[in-house]
């Protein structure tokens, strides 16, 4: 079964700051993954989808990338602002099946 | 901007109660899930649906869980009569292709079980 792993589970991180949030997954035949961020309380929001063929994806201050190889993604933010804290949730999709299994998330914090 | 609409917010009920869950899927998408999310868990799968039938389910999508496409709008999962380790935030979901591409998540429902 496939496992999701997502490190560190929190980041306080000031304001400006680039940052990494890190996600590894046990099996390697996966046919995409797909970046969240989830408000408190609230629903998932899309953020990036990078297939399994491809190395990464940007959109905005967002670049996600993808080693399947070595079961890794992740997603680096910059110039991170107030408004970018919520929890970050990875979901990988396996080759056989169209159902995510999702990582615990990381909570970020930004600091003004 | 197209989005996934799910109704009520928040529901509370009481154990042994049917409870039904409603979704409003992104208008042109063809596959739909539910997933849900227990307070200080991971997001789960429970159930995809496509062409009126089920596809994939999860082993917690069991015989009190149903869903349905009652019209050519609306998404709903029936929990039949509710436990109290049913309450969890429920998300639906919906995708235009099979697996390629992205996977659009609505707000979600928190259900409470008393």
């Amino acid at each position: 079964k496939q496992e999701v792993t997502q490190i560190p589970a929190a980041l306080s991180v000031p304001e400006g700051e680039n940052l990494v949030l890190n996600c590894s997954f046990t099996d390697s035949a996966i046919y995409n993954l797909q970046w969240f961020r989830q408000d408190p309380g609230k629903g998932l929001t899309s953020l990036l989808l990078i297939q399994s063929s491809q190395r990464e994806q940007t959109s905005g201050r967002l670049n996600a990338s993808l080693d399947k190889s070595s079961g890794r993604s992740t997603l680096y933010i910059a110039a991170s602002q107030p408004g970018d804290s919520a929890t970050y949730l990875c979901a990988v999709k396996g080759d056989n099946f169209n159902k995510f299994y999702f990582g615990s998330g990381t909570k970020l914090n930004v600091k003004p | 901007e197209p989005e996934v609409t799910q109704t009520p917010s928040h529901q509370v009920t009481q154990m042994g109660q049917e409870v039904i869950l409603r979704c409003v899927p992104i208008s042109n998408h063809l596959y739909f899930y539910w997933y849900r999310q227990i307070l200080g868990q991971k997001v789960e799968f429970l159930v995809s649906f496509y062409n009126n039938e089920i596809s994939e389910k999860s082993e917690i999508f069991d015989d009190q869980f149903s869903v349905e496409r009652p019209d050519g709008s609306n998404f709903t999962l029936k929990i039949r009569s509710t436990k109290l380790e049913d309450s969890a935030m429920y998300f639906c979901a919906s995708s235009e292709q099979y697996r390629a591409t992205e996977a659009f998540f609505g707000q979600g429902t928190r259900l409470t079980v008393v």
